[in-house]
């Protein structure tokens, strides 16, 4: 079965640095997100993105985030500045038409030092 | 706004028995509403949907629940538990746009 893949796995990053996390969507899916989940919390919603723009946003999602489909594959999320309170676990999800439920891949944890 | 509330933040229960998890939600139109399951250090995986039609929708691993527009509920049920179940369940509701809002997570004890 066609899977959602994210890399890496784990990325430790200084604060203040930038980092981009990776995601391969379904091929076949048209709709693409981000959502994160701070250690014990809750899964957040962050932004969706479809025909190449974003469609929603969260407050969460400020000038220090953006999101990027470079290619027909990839799908990535950049942090500019990373805080000490952007530590989680970043999920992608995509799904293929809007009735259809969202596929999330294994998550991106991310620790900012 | 919506909102997923799961009231039960642990449960534990013997395997071979049965299992509901509690999941209310608010939305102001039809909702789509989920269960999606979580492993440690594993990604969300889908249990079952609701979208429309029967009430009484069955999922994965053995697992169906039910909705009740008039208790705004969407609980998860299972007949018999493995100790494999072991895990966290996430309910989450969304319309047919975009964004799932999650509730804050069961986490599911399986004891042998």
């Amino acid at each position: 079965e066609p899977e959602v893949t994210q890399t890496p796995s784990h990325q430790v990053t200084q604060m203040g640095q930038e980092v981009i996390l990776r995601c391969v969507p379904i091929s076949n899916h048209l709709y693409f997100y981000w959502y994160r989940q701070i250690l014990g919390q809750k899964v957040e919603f962050l932004v969706s993105f479809y025909n190449n723009e974003i469609s929603e946003k969260s407050e969460i999602f400020d000038d220090q985030f953006s999101v990027e489909r470079p290619d027909g594959s990839n799908f990535t999320l950049k942090i500019r500045s990373t805080k000490l309170e952007d530590s989680a676990m970043y999920f992608c999800a995509s799904r293929r038409i809007s009735n259809q439920p969202q596929h999330f891949g294994d998550g991106t944890r991310l620790s900012i030092l | 706004a919506q909102s997923v509330t799961q009231p039960d933040i642990h449960i534990t229960v013997s395997e071979g028995a049965s299992l509901e998890l509690r999941c209310n939600y608010s939305y102001g139109a039809t909702p789509y509403l989920f269960w999606y399951v979580q492993s440690p250090g594993q990604g969300l995986q889908l249990l079952l949907k609701y979208f429309s039609g029967d009430t009484l929708v069955q999922g994965i691993k053995g697992f169906e629940a039910e909705f009740k527009r008039s208790q705004s509920s969407f609980n998860l049920r299972k007949p018999s538990v493995h100790w494999s179940d072991a895990a966290e369940y996430f309910c989450a509701v969304g319309g047919g746009g975009n964004k799932l809002t999650f509730g804050t997570g069961t986490q599911l004890k399986v004891e042998l």
